[in-house]
């Protein structure tokens, strides 16, 4: 079975960057994998951020980026905001089967 | 602007079929450049895609391993909307329930959400 690992939690001070990572059991990620990530704050439904690697939604603050590093996806923040403190999820495609990873826990502090 | 809205019970007993339509206003679920899915939520499985239906002259489905074999999504085409049936539920399958549009590998459009409780 697929397995999706990213970091369980991190913590980043306001104005920092940091960055989140999403790896696969079946080796490196590619841009085969077109990976997403979404935003989820309690209480609400996750919120689409980047697809297909480093693609925004016309909704993206321009601070979230999104890469391939070093054998995974990654989403990059840069000049972190309080608001920015949820969940992140990454989602990847293998071959007609979308699989989410564990999720990261984002603190501001 | 396409907007996707949620219908179905909230509450379903054990051993019995938790059924959830979908219904899609603004694009059709014939679009070629869609794939029409359904995740869920919970505390103990978190975000799980559990699979999808999508035209591309004929209709296709993909579904995934964990309940291949209790799953089926299946477009509508008079109502332009797409259902979840899920069989055979335990306690297990409580879970939110959402509908979402793949866009050209972008899950970017969800419905509101749906609790469901598996409870006697």
């Amino acid at each position: 079975q697929t397995v999706v690992t990213q970091e369980p939690s991190l913590t980043v001070s306001p104005g920092g960057t940091v960055t989140l990572t999403c790896a696969s059991s079946t080796g490196a990620v590619t841009s085969g994998y077109y990976p997403n990530w979404f935003q989820q704050k309690p209480g609400q439904a996750p919120r689409a951020l980047i697809y297909s690697t480093n693609n925004k939604h016309s909704w993206t603050p321009a601070r979230f980026s999104g890469s391939l590093l070093g054998g995974k996806a990654a989403l990059t923040l840069s000049g972190v905001q309080p608001e920015d403190e949820a969940e992140y999820y990454c989602l990847l495609y293998y071959g007609g089967v979308w699989v989410f990873g564990g999720g990261t826990k984002l603190t501001v502090l | 602007q396409v907007q996707l809205h949620q219908s179905g019970p909230g509450l379903v007993k054990p051993s019995q079929t938790l059924s959830l339509t979908c219904a899609i206003s603004g694009d059709s679920v014939f679009s070629n450049s869609a794939a029409w899915n359904w995740i869920r939520q919970s505390p103990s499985r978190g975000l799980e895609w559990l699979g999808r239906t999508y035209y591309r002259s004929k209709w296709y489905n993909d579904y995934a391993v964990s309940v291949k074999s209790r799953i089926t999504v299946n477009p509508d085409t008079s109502k332009n909307q797409f259902s979840l049936q899920l069989n055979s539920v335990t306690p297990e399958d409580t879970a939110v329930y959402y509908c979402v549009r793949d866009m050209e590998w972008a899950m970017a459009l969800w419905g509101q959400g749906t609790l469901v409780t598996v409870s006697s």
